[in-house]
Formats: structure tokens, C-alpha cells, sequence
């Protein structure tokens, strides 16, 4: 059973760090480009990043260029994303999400985890 | 603003069809497939439409995509209760190397 599990979720001051994790599994997660998608409250999707199943190519949404980094663990069944210097406009649902194979999209995602940027 | 374009709301009654929009431009729509997603109420999204017009084994064919040029639709047939949930464009864009999201179609069924 595929199953992608976030965590690390919390409420931060504004200007400071929080990084959230995916844990996966069911699925040969080496073999696979992952995704990080946000969700603002009573708002829309909004793409954060994409990393290439090797993490040789990663490639990050406008708003958080610059201040978040995707990054993968194979060892560990583990996707990451690094948030600095955060801003309220960065509250919302953190999304985890797999790239079908043959979807060349997310297919997969996790339930999600909240992060909360006040102070 | 979201550069992918949906009508923010759309509303049919059971057994009804219905068509969601999604407006883009050369660099996203025009040039690369789009994806349909479905998100229903506190839920993650759901795939429901990848390369225009390819459904996944599991969602049913009363959902179907199409596009042309810089513009995409989501058709949905023989509407009941259960299908009522927010649905999302998607497309890559070659000008931002990005994805990038519609802003969302929230389907009320009466």
C-alpha cells in the first residue's frame, strides 16, 4: 500500500526556520520524482518544488526561491523541505506527492502537515 | 492571480453534465499537457485526468479532458452528490520552469 506521510508541521515566528519530512513507503521511493505542493487556508493549490528522483535537479516555485530548499534521503524512504525565512504568506498545508511513472505528474499524496507562521 | 484560469464556481443538479474551464497561455497550456485534479472537502488531492485526456484506471469514465490551443475542460456526466469538491488544473510552465495550478473550481451539485 503507497503510503506518504508528512510531519514536522507547527506555528513559527515569522523570520524563522521549520523544516517538514515525508516519510514514504510501498513504493520503491528511489525510483521516483517527488513534490512539494501548499495549500494557503480557504485557498488554492500552490506548486513549491519538484527534485528528481537522483536529487540531481530541483526546481522551486517564485515565492519561495531562495529561501526553501527540497532535498532527499533514498536511505531512508525520506523527502525534506528546508524553510527559512518564513512569512505568513507561508501558512497552509504542506503537501507531500509522488510523479507516476507513467503520469509524469503527481499522482500520489500525502494527507499533509500544517505549518502556521505567526508571532 | 493564478496564470491558469478556472470560473471560481460551477453548479448542476444530479444527472446533469457539467464543464470546468482552464485558460492558460503558449508556455504552459499550449506547449505541455494539462491534469485535472479533484479535491474534496479536508481531503488531499485526487489525479483524476493526466495528458489531456487520460483517465487512471480507478476514476470513472463519466470524467473526461480535453484541450485546444491555450485552453482545457473537464467534463463531467451524469453528476451526483458525491462529486461535489474543488477541481484544479495543472501544467507545466516552460517560461517559469515551474508547475503551476488553476485557482480552483469549487462544483456545487443542487
Amino acid at each position: 500500500q503507497v503510503q506518504l506521510v508528512e510531519s514536522g508541521g507547527g506555528v513559527v515566528q515569522p523570520g524563522r526556520s521549520l523544516r517538514v519530512s515525508c516519510v514514504v513507503s510501498g513504493f520503491t521511493f528511489r525510483n521516483y520524482a517527488m513534490y512539494w505542493v501548499r495549500q494557503a487556508p480557504g485557498k488554492g493549490l500552490e506548486w513549491v518544488s519538484v527534485i528528481a528522483f537522483d536529487g540531481s535537479k530541483k526546481y522551486y516555485g517564485e515565492s519561495v526561491k531562495g529561501r526553501f530548499t527540497i532535498s532527499r534521503d533514498n536511505s531512508k524512504n525520506t523527502l525534506y523541505l528546508q524553510m527559512n525565512s518564513l512569512r505568513a504568506e507561508d501558512t497552509g498545508v504542506y503537501y507531500c506527492a509522488r510523479e507516476g511513472l507513467n503520469y509524469k505528474v503527481m499522482d500520489v499524496w500525502g494527507q499533509g502537515t500544517t505549518v502556521t507562521v505567526s508571532s | 492571480q493564478s496564470v491558469l484560469t478556472q470560473p471560481p464556481s460551477a453548479s448542476a443538479t444530479p444527472g446533469q453534465s457539467v464543464t470546468i474551464s482552464c485558460s492558460g497561455s503558449n508556455s504552459n497550456i499550449g506547449d505541455n499537457y494539462v491534469y485535472w485534479y479533484q479535491q474534496l472537502p479536508g481531503m488531499a488531492p485526487k489525479l483524476l485526468i493526466y495528458k489531456n485526456n487520460q483517465r487512471p484506471s480507478e476514476v470513472p469514465d463519466r470524467f473526461s479532458g480535453s484541450k485546444s490551443g491555450t485552453s482545457a475542460s473537464l467534463a463531467i456526466s451524469g453528476l451526483r452528490s458525491e462529486d461535489e469538491a474543488d477541481f484544479y488544473c495543472a501544467a507545466w510552465d516552460d517560461n517559469l520552469s515551474g508547475w503551476l495550478f488553476g485557482g480552483g473550481t469549487k462544483l456545487t451539485v443542487l
